[in-house]
């Protein structure tokens, strides 16, 4: 079964840092591109990470850059995501994606079950 | 960067026909993707690219597009259809890779 398993969420104050995990199973891990997404309490879906199969190429939205870091590890089957100097509004499900892309198009077609991050006072 | 803008809520009664809209300029180079995604649970892709559907996704979803315009179409709802639907693409303005969301459409099945 393809799966993918988000770990490492939980409650931080303003300005603390947290990595997240995401562990996949059930495909080649090192042949996809993966992605992390989030989605605020009540609210819809943000595209925050994308990182190539070999890790070379990575993005970021614009909200995160330069306070978030993607990376993977292809032995460990893992996706990370180091996020640094977080705020309120990063209180968010923080999801791990599988990329679908053909053609120049982009979709996500796995997805984990999330992981809370709450950054609070 | 691009922005999707959807219908905030939609309903349809049960068995008939709704199409759940998406709008903006990114949808003039790129094909949209829709996810279903159910109180609780993370997004499920339903329509990706011209008019595909992933593996276990009934035939009563379809999608198509016209001009800047995407559309999800539901033939038949069923009342499991109810849902939270979104759309995504890529964005067309700058030279890296970014990614949009539609803020999503509330189906309510009657």
């Amino acid at each position: 079964e393809v799966q993918l398993v988000e770990s490492g969420g939980g409650l931080v104050q303003p300005g603390g840092s947290l990595r997240l995990s995401c562990a996949a199973s059930g495909f080649t891990f090192s042949s996809y591109e993966m992605n992390w997404v989030r989605q605020a309490p009540g609210k819809g879906l943000e595209w925050v990470s994308y990182i190539s199969s070999s890790g070379s190429t990575i993005y970021y939205a614009d909200s995160v850059k330069g306070r978030f870091t993607i990376s993977r590890d292809n032995a460990k089957n893992s996706l990370y995501l180091q996020m640094n100097s977080l705020r309120a509004e990063d209180t968010a499900v923080y999801y791990c994606a599988r990329a679908l892309l053909w053609f120049g198009e982009f979709a996500f077609d796995i997805w984990g079950q999330g992981t809370m991050v709450t950054v609070s006072s | 960067s691009s922005e999707l803008t959807q219908d905030p809520a939609v309903s349809v009664a049960l068995g008939q026909t709704v199409r759940i809209t998406c709008q903006g300029d990114s949808l003039r180079s790129y094909y949209a993707s829709w996810y279903q995604q159910k109180p609780g649970q993370a997004p499920v892709l339903v329509i990706y690219g011209k008019n595909n559907r992933p593996s276990g996704i009934p035939d009563r979803f379809s999608g198509s597009s016209s001009g800047n315009t995407a559309s999800l179409t539901i033939t038949g709802a069923q009342a499991e259809d109810e849902a939270d639907y979104y759309c995504n693409s890529r964005d067309s303005s700058g030279n890296h890779l970014n990614v949009v969301f539609g803020g999503g459409t509330k189906l309510t099945v009657l």
